[in-house]
């Protein structure tokens, strides 16, 4: 079965710290990986987007890992801000002649002053 | 801003009405997919449509219809509306259907009562 699985469900830091979420996937065939910002009520906004090939991405603060062969993904935010405060989300995408994409429920973080 | 438009922002609607929501996809866009977003849930993909055409489907029942134009806005259509109907609608749009990023419109809450 294809599936997203993200962990923590929710992760309580202070601000300055850094914080690393999980992503694990059953996904097949994998096309690729994307991580997603998304503040309550609004539409996810895109982090980054990895493929088979790429290990690592970074976008300011964020950098994201890959690992194709354990399927698994991690999202690092360095020196965090009570910005970040959100709800991440790891999406699979599924090259299956048309692309279907799987979303995990997301991790919701809340940065503390 | 991402330059996808979605309307209306908001809904309430009684059970067994039919509702349309819109979306304009970014310029240039030719790929247009819509999602469901249950209160604290990841969003669950609905489908695509590329180039006017239906490019994939999630577990969505046949009462959840598309549309997509010639200048590639597209509509959802939900016939016959549940209860559970109610959430966050989403639509993303993308350069093309291959591996380029998508880009969220802000949603349209749906209420179903």
């Amino acid at each position: 079965k294809n599936q997203v699985e993200q962990s923590p469900q929710s992760l309580i830091i202070l601000e300055g710290k850094n914080c690393t979420l999980q992503c694990n996937y059953t996904v097949s065939p994998f096309s690729n990986l994307r991580w997603y910002k998304q503040d309550t009520g609004r539409g996810p906004v895109s982090l980054t987007i990895m493929t088979f090939s790429e290990n690592t991405k970074s976008n300011g603060r964020y950098t994201a890992t890959l690992d194709a062969d354990t399927k698994q993904s991690s999202l690092h935010i360095t020196a965090s801000q009570l910005s970040d405060s959100a709800s991440y989300i790891c999406v699979v995408s599924r090259l299956s002649g048309t692309y279907k994409y799987i979303f995990g429920t997301g991790t919701r973080l809340k940065v503390l002053a | 801003e991402t330059g996808v438009t979605q309307s209306p922002t908001h809904l309430i609607k009684t059970r067994g009405q039919q509702v349309t929501l819109r979306c304009s996809s970014q310029s240039g866009h030719n790929t247009v997919s819509w999602y469901q977003q249950a209160l604290g849930q990841g969003p669950q993909f609905i489908f695509q449509y590329y180039r006017e055409e239906e490019n994939g489907r999630g577990n969505f029942p046949p009462r959840f219809s598309g549309l997509q134009f010639p200048n590639y806005s597209s509509e959802l259509n939900v016939n016959a509306l549940e209860l559970d109907d109610s959430a966050l609608y989403l639509c993303a749009s993308s350069l093309d259907r291959e591996r380029t990023e998508a880009f969220f419109g802000q949603g349209t809450r749906l209420t179903v009562v």
